[in-house]
């Protein structure tokens, strides 16, 4: 049973394309996040959605459209993708006061040629 | 502002020795501070965490300590064993539009050799 699973876990692509990852949890949590780890290994939030509600937009090109259809899915699509889009995408999970800490999905390693 | 930096960015000790892994952090409303391992090619995992009514909390052979006044916290890993060896990241919790959200360190790279 994977508390928060991410699709696909690699994405090659080429520049200019459109493409989306998808985030599921079981763990019955209120808010989940995308995250994007650098090739240095730095942890930036991009979005987080409190029961299907943006509710944090960091400084993120609008190429990047969260959409959370329900409170236990939140999906990221990337339209015309860049060189430096490439990246791994961590999606998170949970709860309001944190207890028990974010659980992160197993991440997303997007390579744009 | 958003900062939470984090010391040092590489470490190196023998097995059986310790490690110590410092980060401050700037928002003094930060009432949560968590810390993940990630191995190579994994997700990071939370492996300990300390909310800021408590001054240190110890799991096994880890601890963390923190001290609000410095806005200063503390991993410290005792007996270090090859399988310690991942990047070890810290994060404050910071409220954002009455929302919270955490905000990660850059992440120490611990080498433990045996």
């Amino acid at each position: 049973d994977t508390a928060v699973s991410q699709t696909p876990k690699y994405l090659v692509t080429q520049m200019g394309n459109d493409k989306s990852i998808k985030c599921e949890q079981n763990l019955g949590h209120d808010t989940m996040y995308w995250y994007k780890q650098d090739s240095k290994k730095f942890l930036k939030i991009m979005f987080s959605y409190n029961n299907k509600e943006l509710i944090i937009n960091e400084t993120v090109p609008n190429r990047f459209s969260p959409k959370s259809p329900d409170k236990a899915h939140l999906n990221l699509h990337i339209n015309s993708l860049e060189l430096g889009d490439s990246a791994v995408y961590f999606c998170a999970s949970s709860q309001e006061d944190f207890r028990g800490g974010y659980t992160f999905g197993s991440g997303t390693r997007l390579t744009v040629v | 502002g958003e900062n939470v930096e984090q010391h040092p960015s590489t470490l190196s000790v023998q097995e059986g020795d310790s490690a110590v892994i410092k980060c401050t952090y700037s928002d003094s409303a930060s009432n949560y501070f968590p810390w993940y391992k990630q191995e190579l090619g994994k997700r990071p995992q939370l492996i300990i965490d300390i909310r800021s009514n408590v001054g240190e909390k110890k799991d096994q052979r880890i601890a963390v300590t923190l001290n609000k006044t410095a806005k200063h916290f503390s991993l410290h890993i005792t007996e270090t064993q090859p399988e310690d060896s991942a990047v070890y990241f810290c994060a404050a919790s910071l409220v954002s539009g009455g929302y919270n959200k955490l905000i990660f360190g850059a992440g120490t790279r611990l080498a433990v050799h045996p």
